[in-house]
C-alpha cells in the first residue's frame, strides 16, 4: 500500500476545461514533488515544494499551476492543456528534501488524457 | 551534469534465473543511489538504496552495491519470480540536491 495518495486515478478532460490533481501524505514529510511520466520513459520532474514553499520549477508551462496548502497536501491545477500533456502524473514526498540521501516515496499517479 | 545509464531492455528471463541489470552513473559529487520498481499501472516503489561507497542495499532478494571505483550500482537477484516482472529504474541524488536523476528504465519480463 502506497503512503502517498493521489486522486483521481484517471482523468479525461477537454482542452478548455479546468481541473485539479490532488496528492496527500501523512508521513510528516516536508518536501513534495510533481512529476510527469510519458509511456516507456522515466519520470520528469516538474515542481518541488520544500516546507510549503515552491523551491524548484523546471520551466513548466503556466497551464500547470501547483499549490501546497499545507505540509500534507499538494495540488496541481490544470487549465487549457494540450494533447501532448496526456501522461501519468506522479506525486512524491521525502523527509525534507535538503539531503539527497532521503528517498522519495511515490503515489500511484493520475493518468490524464486530454481530448 | 549528472547522468545515469542503464542497460537497454527489454530483458526476458525464465523463472528462477539469475538477474543482473547494469547501472552506471556520472556525478560531480558524492551521490546517493537508488533502485525503483514500477509495476504495471502503479507508481514507483523504492526497492533499495545506498548512500556511500561500498554500501550494499538489499530488499526482497534484490541487492546492489555502490561501487565508486567503477561508478556502478548493478541490480542483482539470485532467482527471479514471475511477480518480479516490472520496469526497473536506477536513479541518483547528488548531495543537497532535491532532484532525482533517473536512468531510462529496464523492462523485465519473467516467464513461468
Amino acid at each position: 500500500d502506497t503512503e502517498v495518495t493521489q486522486t483521481p486515478k484517471h482523468l479525461v478532460m477537454g482542452m478548455t476545461n479546468k481541473k485539479s490533481l490532488k496528492c496527500e501524505q501523512h508521513m510528516g514529510h516536508r518536501a513534495m514533488y510533481w512529476y510527469k511520466q510519458k509511456a516507456k520513459k522515466p519520470p520528469e520532474l516538474m515542481f518541488v515544494y520544500s516546507y510549503e514553499k515552491l523551491s524548484i520549477n523546471e520551466s513548466v508551462p503556466s497551464r500547470f499551476s501547483p499549490e501546497c496548502p499545507n505540509s500534507s497536501l499538494l495540488n496541481l491545477h490544470l487549465h487549457a492543456l494540450q494533447p501532448e500533456d496526456s501522461a501519468l502524473y506522479l506525486c512524491a514526498s521525502s523527509q525534507d528534501g535538503s539531503w539527497g540521501n532521503q528517498p522519495q516515496h511515490f503515489g500511484d499517479g493520475t493518468r490524464l488524457s486530454i481530448l | 551534469g549528472d547522468s545515469v545509464t542503464q542497460m537497454e531492455g527489454p530483458v526476458t528471463l525464465s523463472e528462477e534465473a539469475f538477474l543482473t541489470i547494469n547501472c552506471t552513473y556520472t556525478a560531480t559529487g558524492y551521490p546517493s543511489l537508488f533502485w525503483y520498481v514500477q509495476y504495471p499501472g502503479e507508481g514507483l516503489q523504492l526497492l533499495l538504496k545506498a548512500t556511500k561507497a561500498d554500501d550494499k542495499g538489499s530488499n526482497k532478494g534484490f541487492e546492489a552495491t555502490y561501487r565508486k571505483e567503477t561508478t556502478s550500482f548493478h541490480l542483482e537477484k539470485g532467482s527471479v519470480q514471475v511477480s518480479d516482472s516490472a520496469v526497473y529504474f536506477c536513479a541518483l541524488s547528488d548531495g543537497g540536491a532535491q532532484k532525482l536523476v533517473f536512468g531510462q528504465g529496464t523492462r523485465l519480463t519473467i516467464n513461468p
